[in-house]
């Protein structure tokens, strides 16, 4: 069974900072890699897509990588805003059948 | 797209009724997830579908909760009788073949007293 883990649970930084939320999963044999946002009692939105072919995938202020031979994918921010506050979390779907298997998420705050 | 549609936003219900989840997915999605969110649990996948036909249904918790989807842009997710361990935010996604990004609604706020 693929077992997804976000690391740490809570982040707090100040504005501005560049900041790096890790997402480690244990089986490589994956079709893809997604990044979401969710906002305090709203649903997830989609951030970035990685496919298992890709090593990286940039939008705007927010570049996911993505190593799955170490089981492991990086969701980077730079210049940090107090916008940028929500729970992020990661979703790997296997090679074989349909289902996405999530972590449990980074909350992240900017403090103005 | 209007994206993912779900109904209704917010519901209350008392334990023992029968409470309806209703989810339009987007158009051209072959595929459609159920989705539970707990502080305890997380988010967790209760069945998917694809081409309307149930492919897992190994998260559904008990004989209490069940699903259908009878045509390619609508599907309900039915708890009957609700319990007040049901409560919970239910999401619905959806997401295509090939490229496989899901894409979620805003979800159902359930509270069962």
């Amino acid at each position: 069974k693929q077992e997804v883990t976000q690391i740490p649970a809570a982040l707090s930084v100040p504005e501005g900072e560049n900041l790096v939320l890790n997402c480690s999963f244990t089986d490589s044999a994956i079709y893809n890699l997604q990044w979401f946002r969710q906002d305090p009692g709203k649903g997830l939105t989609s951030l970035l897509l990685i496919q298992s072919s890709q090593r990286e995938q940039t939008s705007g202020r927010l570049n996911a990588s993505l190593d799955k031979s170490s089981g492991r994918s990086t969701l980077y921010i730079a210049a940090s805003q107090p916008g940028d506050s929500a729970t992020y979390l990661c979703a790997v779907l296997r090679n074989t059948g349909n289902q996405f298997y999530f972590g449990t998420g980074t909350s992240l705050t900017v403090i103005p | 797209d209007a994206g993912v549609i779900q109904s209704p936003r917010h519901e209350v219900t008392e334990m023992g009724q029968e409470v309806t989840l209703r989810c339009k997915p987007i158009s051209g999605h072959d595929y459609l997830f159920w989705y539970r969110q707990t502080m305890m649990r997380g988010l967790e996948l209760l069945i998917y579908f694809n081409n309307n036909v149930p492919i897992d249904d190994s998260g559904m918790p008990e004989d209490r909760f069940s699903a259908k989807m009878p045509n390619a842009s609508f599907s309900t997710l039915k708890i009957q009788p609700s319990e007040p361990r049901d409560s919970a935010v239910y999401f619905c996604a959806s997401s295509t073949t090939g490229k496989n990004e899901q894409f979620f609604g805003p979800g159902t706020r359930l509270t069962v007293l």
